[in-house]
């Protein structure tokens, strides 16, 4: 049973538009949400998060929203820059279980020029 | 400066043969973990040590054995290698406090290939 889930496995926006990220989970015990970015050959390199208290976080160019009652949240970077292409990763955790986060599946973004 | 570093970065074997991941992290976090990742891009959970102990092992087969000889330090031994485990393994660390746990920091990943 797949808890968190990111229902888009690519996406693909032209430099200087919005990219949309979405993930959707199904534990309501989740209270902290993070993004994570990665490059082929390295490990995921954390971008943003959020805590369930809060429904945006933002920095930068990237802005989390999350929506508790929908358990969705996404991610949007503007504008996008093609140095952003890259697979992001969605991740929940419940602070009584240790730090351990739990994985969506990824969307690959490619931002062209 | 590599805040959480893995050793070695690729690792190709034959199936049968024991083998052993290593990992350290200088940003003095309190908590270490291995994840998994598979063929499918999943990255799931294997284990967590906070200050040395073991706090989560997520049903990983037995073969696996994590062993940490100091907070700063959480290495992966495998036995009996199979097929199956080919995978990419990642060692990440974070601060975890209890109410607030700050975000995982991960290492460059270590492509195990089992032939």
């Amino acid at each position: 049973d797949q808890q968190v889930k990111q229902n888009s496995p690519s996406l693909s926006v032209q430099e200087g538009r919005i990219s949309i990220l979405n993930c959707d989970y199904t534990n309501s015990m989740f209270d902290y949400f993070l993004w994570y970015k990665k490059y082929p050959a390295e490990g995921p390199t954390f971008l943003i998060s959020i805590s369930s208290i809060k429904d945006k976080n933002e920095d930068g160019r990237f802005t989390v929203f999350l929506n508790k009652s929908a358990k969705h949240l996404s991610l949007h970077i503007v504008p996008s820059q093609p140095g952003d292409s890259a697979v992001y990763f969605c991740a929940a955790a419940d602070y009584n279980q240790g730090g351990k986060l739990i994985f969506g599946q990824g969307t690959e973004l490619s931002v062209k020029p | 400066d590599t805040a959480v570093s893995q050793t070695p970065k690729y690792l190709v074997t034959q199936m049968g043969n024991d083998k052993s991941i290593k990992c350290e992290q200088n940003l003095g976090h309190d908590t270490m973990y291995w994840y998994k990742q598979d063929s499918k891009k999943f990255l799931k959970i294997m284990f967590s040590y906070n200050n040395k102990e073991l706090i989560i092992n997520e049903t990983v087969p037995n073969r696996f054995s994590p062993k940490s000889p100091d907070k700063a330090h959480l290495n992966l031994h495998i036995n009996s290698l199979e097929l199956g485990d080919s995978a990419v393994y990642f060692c990440a660390s974070s601060q975890v406090t209890g109410i607030m746990n700050t975000e995982a920091f991960f290492g460059q990943g270590t492509r195990l290939t089992v032939v």
